[in-house]
């Protein structure tokens, strides 16, 4: 089975330009969750989808914006790019089953993350 | 809410030392504890898991067990390798939610 998968792998941007990054989680997974990780803050929420729905979020402002296709797959659009948005985005999916009968596990599975450099 | 606490790193061991990376977790009700390892450019994989009280996960020399008593979930390995050198993430889950600890560098040299 193929892991979680992540474009592009590198990007460089300058500062107030928007960029997209992508996602495609395990197949069989419909919850995918973003993290941003730095340096100095570490590995920080940003939010969650399940079913094209997003089900959680963390605390980053509303620059930072997702979405989450039917067949799973995820977007993650950061606008008016800052230097501090310089960071690895990682990617996770989860075999979870909200409500539904059946195996659930939400054990999290990363992809090869995302370095973004904002120049 | 629910939160995972790690010991503080960097953690720097000679080559087959005796590694222990503590942590403990803060949760309502019985979560699933996991140990994560991230090599250098990478994305954080899962080294183990535990699900309920007194299990022992394990993978690649490395074990934890999860004490309900003491709310800890601590990871050992007998003899560490150059090539464990990586970031080691504590998480817990509950509720279908995810809390990750801070996470610990461990560096090995030869």
């Amino acid at each position: 089975k193929a892991g979680v998968t992540q474009t592009p792998r590198y990007l460089i941007k300058t500062r107030g330009q928007q960029v997209t990054l992508s996602c495609s989680p395990i197949s069989g997974h419909r919850s995918v969750s973003w993290y941003q990780q730095t340096p100095g803050q570490g590995l920080q929420f940003l939010f969650e989808y399940f079913s094209e729905t997003q089900r959680n979020k963390g605390n980053f402002p509303g620059r930072f914006s997702g979405r989450q296709f039917s067949n799973s797959r995820s977007e993650m659009n950061v606008s008016t790019l800052e230097l501090g948005d310089s960071a690895l985005y990682l990617c996770a999916s989860s075999f979870l089953n909200m409500g539904i009968a059946g195996p659930s596990s939400y054990e999290q599975y990363f992809g090869p993350g995302t370095r973004l450099t904002v120049t | 809410g629910d939160s995972v606490t790690q010991m503080e790193g960097p953690v720097t061991l000679s080559e087959e030392a005796f590694l222990t990376i503590n942590c403990t977790y803060t949760a309502t009700g019985y979560p699933s504890l996991f140990w994560y390892v991230q090599y250098p450019g990478e994305g954080l994989q899962l080294l183990l898991k535990a699900t309920k009280a007194d299990d022992k996960g394990s993978n690649k020399g490395f074990e934890a067990t999860y004490r309900k008593e003491t709310t800890s979930f601590h990871l050992e390995k007998g003899s560490v390798q150059v090539s464990d050198s990586a970031v080691y993430f504590c998480a817990l889950s509950e509720d279908n939610d995810m809390r990750f600890g801070a996470g610990t560098r461990l560096t090995v040299k030869p």
